[in-house]
């Protein structure tokens, strides 16, 4: 059964430096996202993508956060310049269509900003 | 804005059904979902309803839908040993990007 899945499982940086999280989205699907889950919290839609471009972001995701498709194929989230608040599990997510339709989730990134 | 609200953890013996209710307050929510997390897992989709329907039934699983009190429910017929997990309820609004609201997630406990 195919699968979102994502690299590394577990990343651990200093504050400030910059993090690549990268997700591979099942292969026919459109529509890509990025969550997050802060130890203890709700998780929190960060952003989508479809067509290349941001269809819709959250208030956290700020001018620190940014993503790519840089291939057919990854799904990238680079955070520039880290901070200790960013410490959390990442998840990505995709979907063959848009709205209605089922998001399927990779494992996670567990981030630790040191 | 949106809120999605859980109770944080249900514990059944093997063999009951268990029920997972589930609160939302936005009326224009256009699909509810259950997903499941297993330790060290990601978040697994289990079922989803459109907000035109009451009911759906996928196995063991049944979905609840009271859209005038904007309650949803999650009832596992049999539970398992297997289903103990965290189980998250999560809605999305039609034009926002897809973007789905989760709630706090509820903690299963099977005992056997």
């Amino acid at each position: 059964e195919p699968e979102v899945t994502q690299t590394p499982s577990h990343q651990v940086t200093q504050m400030g430096q910059e993090v690549i999280l990268r997700c591979v989205p099942i292969s026919n699907h459109l529509y890509f996202y990025w969550y997050r889950q802060i130890l203890g919290q709700k998780v929190e839609f960060l952003v989508s993508f479809y067509n290349n471009e941001i269809s819709e972001k959250s208030e956290i995701f700020d001018d620190q956060f940014s993503v790519e498709r840089p291939d057919g194929s990854n799904f990238t989230l680079k955070i520039r310049s880290t901070k200790l608040e960013d410490s959390a599990m990442y998840f990505c997510a995709s979907s063959e269509v848009g709205a209605g339709y089922e998001q399927y989730f990779g494992p996670g990134t567990r981030l630790t900003v040191t | 804005g949106e809120d999605v609200e859980q109770s944080l953890f249900l514990s059944v013996r093997e063999g009951d059904s268990s029920v997972i209710n589930c609160t939302y307050t936005d009326s224009s929510s256009t699909y509810l979902y259950w997903y499941k997390q297993e330790p060290g897992a990601g978040l697994q989709l289990l079922t989803y309803i459109f907000s035109n329907m009451d009911m759906k039934q996928d196995q063991r699983l049944t979905v609840l839908l009271n859209k005038k009190d904007k309650h949803l429910s999650l009832r596992i017929a049999d539970t398992q040993t297997g289903d103990s997990a965290i189980y998250f309820c999560a809605e999305s609004i039609s034009g926002a990007g897809n973007m789905l609201t989760f709630g706090g997630g509820t903690r299963l406990m099977v005992k056997p």
